[in-house]
């Protein structure tokens, strides 16, 4: 299996401020990588496909990078809304793997 | 508009078997690209892809859970059922069906349902 970590674990962050979390494959998934958002009680929302693809209706503040094993999520301009866990995820092959979450807190 | 929704029990005992539905409207399972998968959530953990199925018949399962589990489709009720055997109290968690965002090429899932929560306890 492709062991995806992310660092931080967690993040505080004020609004308006830049976050940056990285996710790191154990071996070479080239640009299968997703970003999902997930706040508490709710169901993941897909915010980046592909590493960099933007999905339809998720703000431009967000944006993904990378290429191989290590990728990471933007977050310019950081908003009230953003306060949440962020997840990654390969497609590369299977079994798909998730990393193990990343908390963005209110500083 | 695509939706999907999980049903099944919130409870079961360990050992039993959990079957898990997920009815969706807004595409065919049948229909040249299209995936389906079930990905579960412990409280307060990581999400965990546990198997997928496409318009082909072809599945996926986590290899660490492949002998407990069984992916199938109805296509003429829109469903996908994810049938888990001999359950445990570490299986107590959301468990999501979401599909495979595009006919391919994206590797990513969307939308998702609600999840169904459920608890593995005597």
């Amino acid at each position: 299996d492709i062991q995806m970590t992310q660092s931080p674990s967690s993040v505080s962050a004020s609004v308006g401020d830049t976050v940056t979390i990285t996710c790191r494959a154990s071996q070479n998934i080239h640009n299968w990588l997703a970003w999902y958002q997930q706040k508490p009680g709710k169901t993941p929302r897909l915010l980046i496909y592909t590493t960099s693809s933007l999905q339809s209706g998720v703000p431009s503040r967000f944006s993904g990078t990378g290429s191989g094993t290590d990728f990471t999520l933007t977050i310019s301009s950081l908003q009230p809304e953003d306060f949440a866990t962020y997840f990654c995820q390969q497609a590369n092959s299977f079994p798909w793997t998730f990393g193990q979450g990343t908390k963005v807190e209110i500083k | 508009q695509i939706t999907l929704k999980e049903s099944g029990p919130t409870l079961v005992k360990p050992t039993q078997t959990l079957t898990l539905t997920c009815t969706f409207s807004g595409f065919s399972v049948s229909t040249n690209g299209v995936g389906v998968a079930w990905i579960r959530q412990p409280p307060g953990k990581a999400l965990e892809w546990l198997a997928q199925f496409y318009w082909n018949d072809n599945r996926h399962y986590s290899p660490s859970l492949e002998s407990r589990l069984t992916i199938t489709k109805d296509t003429s009720k829109n469903q996908v059922v994810l049938t888990m055997t001999n359950m445990d109290p570490v299986d107590t968690g959301t468990y999501y069906c979401a599909q495979r965002l595009g006919k391919g090429g994206t590797g990513a899932f969307d939308p998702w349902g609600q999840g169904s929560l459920v608890t593995v306890s005597s």
